[in-house]
């Protein structure tokens, strides 16, 4: 089946800095590559996506690169706000398989 | 708010025992999907169902099982409980059932967190 990998488990950056997160998928068929935002005590929160026919993709602070032949993809957020604390997790699907596979998650921490 | 609804949203119960876990899609999605959170073991996903039919299967026990109703609610039922089963369990819907075509997300719940003690 499905392997995604996520790193890094945890992130702290200052206030007003970029963060990266990267995630690694095993099954070259996926073909939908979303992002979510898990707030303590609250269920994922999509907050962009990609799929396999599109590069990079933008929303306000946010952005996802995919790079197909690498089998590998990355959240990018600008200019990062206390509010951007959370778990981040990355999933795939595709390839035939209907239900997402997540990654192990991100804790990010915006430093004052 | 995402508007799948799960109910209830706390429970705690003792082992050996069965629990319901019920969830209620977005008005016009067609496909529930329930995932199990765990701090070792993360997301997983447990089952999904596509119009009142099961359309996929992941990691999920013997001992649990899930059904959608003709209304499009969905139960997900855990029997002989164990400790191993405290977790937190999301339902999730989207319109269609392949995630993987343009257009359809799958958005979550708030999660129903269940403690076996």
């Amino acid at each position: 089946g499905e392997n995604v990998e996520q790193h890094p488990s945890t992130l702290s950056v200052q206030e007003g800095d970029s963060a990266v997160i990267k995630c690694t998928y095993s099954d070259s068929a996926s073909n939908y590559f979303p992002w979510y935002k898990q707030e303590l005590g609250k269920g994922p929160q999509l907050i962009i996506d990609i799929r396999s026919n599109v590069g990079e993709k933008k929303d306000q602070r946010i952005a996802v690169t995919l790079n197909k032949t690498a089998k590998h993809f990355s959240l990018h957020i600008t200019e990062t706000q206390p509010e951007d604390s959370a778990v981040y997790f990355c999933a795939v699907t595709g390839g035939g398989a209907d239900g997402l596979t997540f990654g192990k998650g991100t804790h990010l921490i915006i430093q004052p | 708010d995402s508007g799948v609804t799960q109910t209830p949203k706390h429970l705690i119960t003792a082992t050996g025992q069965r629990v319901t876990l019920r969830c209620s899609p977005r008005s016009g999605d067609l496909s529930v999907y329930w995932y199990q959170q765990s701090l070792d073991q993360g997301l997983q996903f447990l089952i999904q169902y596509y119009n009142g039919e099961e359309r996929a299967k992941g990691n999920i026990l013997e001992r649990f099982s899930a059904q959608q109703f003709p209304d499009l609610h969905s139960e997900l039922n855990l029997s002989s409980l164990e400790l191993g089963d405290s977790a937190l369990y999301f339902c999730a819907s989207s319109v269609a059932p392949a995630t993987g075509r343009n257009g359809n997300t799958i958005y979550f719940g708030e999660g129903s967190w269940l403690t076996v003690v």
